[in-house]
């Protein structure tokens, strides 16, 4: 496709669950990011992974999170033991390693942690 | 979906109008910003960006504007017309990361 796409689109869990999130980044890019929107909130980093290099784990809330990016494609995120808390929008964005600085999104993964 | 924002500030302009949207940013070392549009149950979208060493950039219809000595960032948005209404973001960019503000709800009323 020409986008990010993210699956699920959503996610209805129990707490205690563990789930797993997926994002297709554009064909190409290197970069690529995990952000997380809270309802009426603004987008808070998670993790970045770039090329080959160590991933920037620096945004992860707890070591519940965890993420990895395989072939230097696709990523998961995931989230172990979910807390209620843990319920929002799950956004992936990608870069090119032309142009580091503009991000395009996915549509979104909205976690629901009953 | 469920719109994103629900508690967000809002700006409600009449088609045809003006909009500015208004952003402060927290770091004198942001090199580079950017605005990205929010639909409802959609991810963000690139608007425009703006480096540092520059002042303004215009765009169709959009135009930024980056005030550094106060730390202010505005968009500038032409003719309003319904399908600009969405959620607009700020973002600046720290060591790779892009900070994001809280953003601003744009109702566009006919």
């Amino acid at each position: 496709g020409a986008g990010v796409s993210q699956s699920p689109s959503n996610k209805v869990t129990e707490k205690g669950k563990d789930v797993e999130l997926r994002c297709d980044p554009i064909s190409g890019h290197t970069a690529l990011y995990w952000y997380r929107q809270s309802l009426g909130q603004g987008l808070e980093f998670l993790i970045y992974f770039q090329g080959n290099s160590a991933p920037d784990k620096s945004g992860l809330p707890s070591d519940r999170f965890s993420a990895e990016r395989t072939g230097g494609s696709v990523s998961t995120l995931t989230i172990q033991r979910t807390q209620q808390e843990d319920s929002a929008v799950y956004l992936c964005a990608s870069s090119s390693l032309t142009s580091t600085d503009t991000q395009y999104f996915g549509p979104g993964t909205r976690l629901t942690v009953l | 979906g469920e719109s994103v924002g629900l508690h967000l500030p809002t700006l409600s302009v009449q088609e045809g109008d003006n909009s500015i949207i208004n952003c402060a940013y927290s770091n004198s070392a942001s090199d580079y910003f950017i605005w990205y549009k929010q639909e409802s149950g959609k991810g963000p979208q690139f608007i425009i960006d703006i480096r540092s060493n520059m002042d303004k950039r215009q765009g169709q219809r959009v135009t930024v504007l980056l005030n550094k000595t106060v730390k202010h960032l505005s968009l500038q948005i032409a003719a309003t017309q319904p399908g600009d209404s969405a959620v607009y973001f700020c973002a600046e960019r720290r060591y790779n990361k892009l900070i994001f503000g809280a953003g601003t709800r744009l109702a566009v009323h006919p």
